[in-house]
């Protein structure tokens, strides 16, 4: 089975802290997605990378950065954690292609206090 | 520059009616797909349906049918014989590759729906 994990469900972090969110999966696809999902925004885009290493801005990069250093490892980085940055945060691996589906992981609740 | 549009915040539907939620999309692109995802209210993304720019019929699974109309680039999703189990967040998203060989995928704002019984 397809598998896309999150490191937490739930995470609390105070103003100003630097927050990693780790996502990890089995399928050895290329392309892995960091989205963020505010009511009334749908899904956007932070930052898709296609290769190990490789990273290209979403529609929403500012205040964030991402790590991949390894296929199966994408990690999203909040260098200073703000109020504006608590939403959930859904993680999604595809292969290459255009005609693929992304596999989703289950979320991470942020809350930046 | 990729865009997908979902117009109706949230809709309703009678149980074992059909209904049908749009989904307009902007792309410069000749080829690209289109993709429509379940989120039940426990969060999870669960895929439903994919058309292909280049498909010439319309893509169904099951009670889901996807009304392709690329000439107004819509990509409505169709659901025949609404159930209760229905009532989800349902988003649109579409994958193109701007000359690249890989794709940015793109999501709407999502269309809440709801099932009465």
């Amino acid at each position: 089975d397809v598998k896309v994990t999150q490191s937490s469900r739930y995470l609390v972090k105070r103003t100003g802290e630097k927050v990693f969110l780790e996502c990890v999966q089995d399928m050895d696809h290329e392309n892995m997605f960091w989205y963020r999902q505010d009511p009334g925004l749908g899904l956007r885009l932070i930052y898709f990378s296609y290769d190990v290493k490789m990273k290209e801005k979403g529609d929403i990069p500012e205040g964030y950065s991402v790590s991949r250093e390894k296929k199966e490892r994408f990690s999203l980085i909040l260098e200073s954690a703000s109020t504006n940055q608590t939403s959930m945060y859904l993680c999604a691996s595809s292969p290459t292609g255009l005609v693929t589906e992304a596999f989703f992981g289950q979320g991470t609740r942020l809350t930046v206090v | 520059a990729q865009k997908i549009t979902q117009t109706q915040p949230g809709m309703f539907v009678q149980e074992k009616e059909a209904v049908t939620l749009d989904c307009t999309y902007d792309t410069s692109d000749q080829s690209y797909g289109l993709f429509w995802y379940k989120q039940p209210s426990s969060g999870e993304m669960i895929f439903l349906i994919y058309q292909g720019s280049y498909d010439e019929q319309n893509a169904t699974e099951g009670r889901y049918s996807l009304n392709f109309q690329k000439a107004r680039k819509s990509a409505n999703l169709v659901i025949s014989a609404s159930q209760l189990g229905d009532s989800a967040m349902y988003f649109c998203a579409m994958r193109d590759g701007g000359g690249t060989s890989y794709g940015k995928l793109t999501f709407g704002q999502g269309t809440i729906l709801t099932v009465h019984p």
